[in-house]
């Protein structure tokens, strides 16, 4: 398997722009997850899906963000538009059901900087 | 309070010692905890997991859980300069679902 895939692995944007980060997640693994990570607030869970269906948008920090996940293998997450304090690390992580023993598996992450 | 605390470091060991990195845990009720290393300008990785009050060893690793003073550790025996990086402890809340609530992490330096 070739793991959680993300792309792009950098992106760099004016203020105002519209961003969208992708993720295909292992096939067979019931939860995506996206994560937000700064040095200041390290890793921020900001939604996740269990069968494709949002279960906790509570970290969403507010209405510029969206997710979808429109099928198993893939998710997107908008940002529109997009500000300075935007810059991060987005990180899309996916588990099968019983996380424990295999935990998280996290992609390569998007490196975000908004100018 | 934060609800998963961490030293930020960073933590310097020389090459052999034992690493020790400690965790704090607001959510009395959580019931899974797990250790995950980052390498700079990396994703993090699953190192273990634990549930039950007690030692779990693996390797080089053991992980520590007192539930009642709601703390988790991490030893790293014979540290080695490969193990230099950022240890994240991440903690299920109560009715977790299955997502984790992650400190900020503590960088260890493992020194020649």
């Amino acid at each position: 398997d070739a793991g959680v895939i993300q792309s792009p692995r950098h992106e760099v944007t004016e203020m105002g722009q519209e961003v969208t980060l992708r993720c295909k997640p292992i096939s067979g693994h019931d939860y995506l997850f996206w994560y937000r990570q700064t040095m200041m607030r390290g890793l921020e869970l900001l939604i996740y899906f269990n069968n494709n269906v949002p279960i906790d948008d509570s970290g969403m920090p507010e209405d510029r963000f969206s997710a979808k996940m429109p099928n198993a293998s893939f998710s997107t997450l908008k940002i529109q538009p997009s500000e300075p304090r935007d810059s991060a690390v987005y990180f899309c992580a996916s588990s099968p059901y019983h996380q424990g023993v295999y935990g998280y598996t996290f992609g390569s992450g998007t490196r975000l900087t908004v100018v | 309070q934060k609800e998963v605390e961490q030293n930020s470091g960073p933590l310097s060991v020389p090459e052999g010692a034992i690493a020790s990195l400690n965790c704090t845990y607001s959510d009395r009720g959580s019931q899974s905890f797990f250790w995950y290393r980052q390498y700079s300008g990396k994703s993090p990785e699953l190192i273990m997991f634990i549930y039950s009050n007690g030692d779990k060893e693996d390797g080089r690793f053991t992980a520590q859980l007192n539930k009642a003073s709601q703390y988790v550790s991490l030893l790293i025996r014979d540290s080695q300069p490969s193990d230099s990086a950022t240890y994240l402890c991440a903690v299920e809340p109560t009715g977790g679902g299955n997502k984790l609530t992650f400190g900020t992490g503590t960088q260890l330096k493992v020194e020649l």
